[in-house]
């Protein structure tokens, strides 16, 4: 039952540099979303998904893409990596059975941009 | 738009010492609410929520109620453990709403 998972756990990078975070879950959720978690800003949505090939923007979308060919992976890329996208970043899942509304959270990625 | 603010960080306690975490959000209609914790090193995990007012939400000796004439959901533990030190996130996803909207944390220290 490997749940949600998210890859790399920690990336180093540079400025200017393109970064894509993984996100993959076993459950079919229908919905996935990432998030980003600063100091004094709790969680924020970057963006989500409800289905393959349907995503929307969240609170902070700017200078972040994502995709979602398959159900099970949501990968967000960060185009041009800028310091204020220094980082953690979580991927989560919703949408099976009777708790439709309970997000379900990866493990988080920690992004440092040089 | 929807907002949650939940009471400022850090709160330290004694092992065995009453909990309380303050939770107010701004929302339309009948919001689901929840709180969610954080262990050091882990993503989020559900610790408990409520869809209607009046609801109680429960878990691991934690309990909060939805009270729709203060707009509140604190979140209350009679009596805490070292385990229980974490960060606590109150949140609520709007009717017919998949997005969640969280409060900022409240970091949570409980000393032997």
């Amino acid at each position: 039952d490997a749940g949600i998972t998210q890859s790399p756990r920690y990336k180093i990078t540079e400025t200017g540099r393109q970064v894509t975070l993984m996100c993959h879950q076993t459950w079919s959720h229908s919905y996935m979303f990432w998030y980003r978690q600063d100091l004094g800003h709790g969680l924020r949505l970057i963006y989500y998904s409800a289905a393959a090939d349907i995503t929307d923007k969240g609170e902070v979308p700017d200078g972040y893409v994502v995709s979602r060919s398959k159900t099970e992976n949501f990968p967000l890329t960060l185009e041009s990596a800028t310091r204020s996208q220094t980082s953690v970043y979580f991927c989560a899942s919703s949408g099976a059975g009777a708790n439709t509304d309970t997000q379900y959270f990866g493990p988080g990625t920690r992004l440092t941009v040089l | 738009g929807d907002s949650v603010t939940q009471m400022e960080g850090p709160v330290t306690l004694s092992e065995e010492a009453f909990l309380t975490i303050n939770c107010t959000y701004t929302a339309t209609g009948y919001p689901s609410l929840f709180w969610y914790v954080q262990y050091p090193g882990e993503g989020l995990q559900l610790l408990l929520k409520a869809t209607k007012a009046d609801d109680k939400g429960s878990n691991k000796g934690f309990e909060a109620t939805y009270r729709k004439e203060t707009t509140s959901f604190h979140l209350e533990k009679g009596s805490v453990q070292v385990s229980d030190s974490a960060v606590y996130f109150c949140a609520l996803s709007a009717v017919g709403a998949q997005k969640l909207v969280f409060g900022q944390g409240t970091r949570l220290t409980i000393n032997p």
